[in-house]
């Protein structure tokens, strides 16, 4: 199975901070990553497919990047709306498989 | 509007059975491809299964941890997904979420416990 490491677990910011968060691929994925946000007592919600694409409705400080096996989401200018858990998948080969999640709140 | 709503959770003993429902709205639903994924007590998103479109002979696939006891299956007509789960095991309890992947619905708990 492919391993999706993400990191960071944990992520204390404040509001307009910059910050990223990283899945590392144990195979090759292509672009086939993508990422959700998932707040308390909700679904998980869509938020960049393809690895770089922004998902209908999504605010433009939302942003994914890719550089080899690293796949990046990155907030640009933090919003106390952005607190919440993100989820890395890999939608490559199956079994899909998904990072552990990253939590990020208010420092 | 783009609707998935998941029924058929609850408490079950293990060894025994449960069949989940997704009824879903508001997209061409014979044109999916249809998943399920569950997460656990300690938030650990898992892929479950997929089922593919008519136009891709209905394919199904299975995370090795549900493979032999839980089927995927769906009825273009009434615009559903199903997962049967046999022979239950206390870790298979999670919240199940039926998924279009862009699309998720509001997950149904199910609780494996004698």
């Amino acid at each position: 199975d492919i391993q999706m490491t993400q990191s960071p677990s944990s992520l204390p910011a404040s509001l307009g901070d910059r910050v990223t968060i990283t899945c590392r691929a144990s195979q090759d994925i292509g672009n086939y990553l993508r990422w959700f946000q998932q707040k308390p007592g909700k679904s998980p919600r869509l938020m960049i497919y393809g690895a770089t694409n922004l998902a209908n409705g999504v605010p433009s400080r939302f942003s994914g990047s890719r550089s080899g096996s690293d796949y990046s989401l990155t907030i640009n200018s933090l919003e106390s709306e952005d607190m919440a858990i993100y989820y890395c998948l890999q939608h490559n080969e199956y079994p899909y498989t998904f990072g552990a999640g990253t939590k990020l709140e208010l420092k | 509007e783009v609707q998935l709503v998941e029924t058929g959770g609850g408490l079950v003993q293990p060894g025994k059975s449960l069949k989940l429902t997704c009824a879903t709205s508001g997209f061409t639903f014979s044109n999916a491809w249809m998943h399920w994924v569950r997460q656990s007590p300690e938030k650990q998103l898992e892929w479950v299964a997929q089922i593919k479109a008519k136009s891709n002979n209905y394919a199904t696939y299975y995370a090795e941890s549900v493979k032999g006891r839980f089927t995927i299956s769906r009825d273009d007509s009434k615009s559903s997904v199903y997962l049967q789960m046999n022979s239950l095991k206390e870790e298979d309890t999670a919240i199940y979420y039926c998924t279009q992947s862009s699309y998720w619905g509001q997950g149904v708990m199910v609780t494996v416990s004698s």
